[in-house]
């Protein structure tokens, strides 16, 4: 039983295209989490959702929008693609936002090339 | 502020010696400490957190508050342990950090024969 799933896993697209990467948990918990990992294996959120609301933006370009349907779910999609793109991007869940003793779980993660 | 250092970016031990990944915070509240391994392309999966107090596949963690440190340390190493080691930090509610972990800039471990 995979907890936290990522489709696509690899995904090669060219430069001003749009894509989405799509998210689902299914360990019932409250708070999802977009990170983005960099060539120089920085690892970096950008978005949380808790029970589909916004919780957190961290300075990441509007060509990124998160959708949260369903506390389940957490899908990015972005837009006009550019180089400075690639990267791993990984969703993540929690049960809450905060709390101690809290843990946040990864998803495999998705390999996202621009040419 | 949360900040997490790891100063090195590359390890090289061999197998069987003493490991030691350095990790520093800065954190005016309450955090905790958290470790993530990542194995070569693979998902990045909770090590240790400091609240625990556990061991886990022989590596432990000591939050030391007063030298603002929680290093990551195995006595002997294993080859298996050769992946990417992040040092995160996740802030309490009350100074709004409790949403985020924080993450070092990672430590890569080579264990060599």
């Amino acid at each position: 039983d995979t907890a936290v799933s990522q489709t696509p896993k690899y995904l090669v697209t060219q430069m001003g295209n749009d894509k989405s990467i799509k998210c689902e948990q299914n360990l019932g918990h409250d708070t999802m989490y977009w990170y983005k990992q960099d060539s120089k294996k920085f690892l970096k959120i950008m978005f949380s959702y808790n029970n589909k609301e916004l919780i957190i933006n961290e300075t990441v370009p509007n060509r990124f929008s998160p959708k949260s349907p369903d506390k389940a779910h957490l899908n990015l999609h972005i837009n006009s693609l550019e180089l400075g793109d690639s990267a791993v991007y990984f969703c993540a869940s929690s049960q809450t936002p905060g709390g101690a003793g809290n843990t946040i779980y990864f998803g495999e993660g998705s390999w996202l090339t621009v040419v | 502020a949360q900040r997490v250092t790891q100063p090195e970016k590359l390890l090289s031990v061999f197998k069987g010696a003493p490991v030691e990944l350095k990790c520093n915070y800065s954190y005016s509240g309450s955090p905790e400490l958290f470790w993530y391994v990542q194995y070569s392309r693979q998902r990045l999966q909770l090590l240790l957190r400091h609240i625990s107090r556990e061991s886990i596949k022989g590596f432990t963690a000591d939050l030391n508050k007063g030298e603002t440190s929680f290093h990551l340390k195995k006595p002997f190493a294993q080859e298996e342990d050769s992946a990417m080691y992040y040092c995160a930090l996740k802030g309490d509610v009350l100074t709004g950090g409790g949403n985020k972990l924080t993450f070092g800039t990672g430590t890569q471990l080579k264990v060599e024969l």
